[in-house]
């Protein structure tokens, strides 16, 4: 079974400034997606960002981008020039790709960013 | 577009009561996800739909169940509650496959007293 592993429960960063968050994986297959999802405290679970596996190019999506390892099996995301709006907790997801496989989400268990005025 | 509707937001039952908590989905989805929320075991997997067939099913009791119709719409129905179902429930819509991203909807807050 695939499992995400998010080292770090919080993280804080001054408004502005950079700030990256980690996320580990375990996986037996070879093709998959991974996101990261922000849950603000409004529970409203919203997408930032999505990798395929095939692709070796990071994604990238405005201030967002990600640091995708693929044979070390982690999944980074990178917010650059932190906003106030960017609080959240953050949760690092895995799907698998293979046919016939299930289309469930597997999280991990979030890292909760504070953003510092 | 309109995005993914939930309801109702909130809820509050009693132990041994049942409930039944809806999802809309985007219009022209046809995959719609369960997922339960709580703080001691994070986000949990707890059935998928596509076309009105259940495609994959979580590691939950069978007092935890659903449907969807055809006109994509899933409900999910928990029998005899218990304390520890209190939890946000999330859904999550795609268009069709594996390939297609899950977008949320607010979610439905369940407490059970």
């Amino acid at each position: 079974a695939q499992t995400v592993t998010q080292s770090q429960p919080e993280m804080s960063v001054q408004e502005a400034e950079t700030v990256t968050l980690s996320c580990t994986y375990d996986t037996s297959e070879s093709d998959y997606y991974l996101f990261w999802y922000k849950q603000p405290p409004s529970r409203q679970m919203i997408l930032v960002i999505r990798q395929e596996a095939y692709k070796q190019q990071n994604a990238t999506e405005n201030r967002f981008s990600v640091n995708f390892q693929k044979a070390a099996k982690s999944f980074s995301l990178k917010i650059s020039d932190s906003q106030l709006g960017d609080a959240a907790m953050y949760f690092c997801a895995y799907r698998s790709a293979v046919r016939g496989g299930s289309e469930k989400l597997v999280f991990g268990k979030g890292t909760k960013l504070t953003v510092n005025p | 577009k309109a995005g993914v509707t939930q309801t109702p937001r909130y809820l509050i039952k009693t132990r041994g009561q049942q409930v039944t908590l809806s999802c809309s989905p985007i219009s022209g989805h046809r995959s719609v996800s369960w997922y339960q929320q709580t703080p001691g075991q994070g986000l949990q997997f707890l059935f998928e739909y596509f076309s009105e067939t259940q495609r994959n099913k979580g590691n939950f009791p069978g007092r935890f169940s659903g449907r969807q119709f055809s006109n994509s719409r899933s409900e999910m129905n928990v029998s005899t509650l218990e304390l520890g179902d209190s939890a946000l429930y999330l859904c999550a819509s795609s268009l069709r496959s594996r390939t297609d991203t899950q977008y949320f909807g607010p979610g439905t807050r369940l407490t059970v007293l």
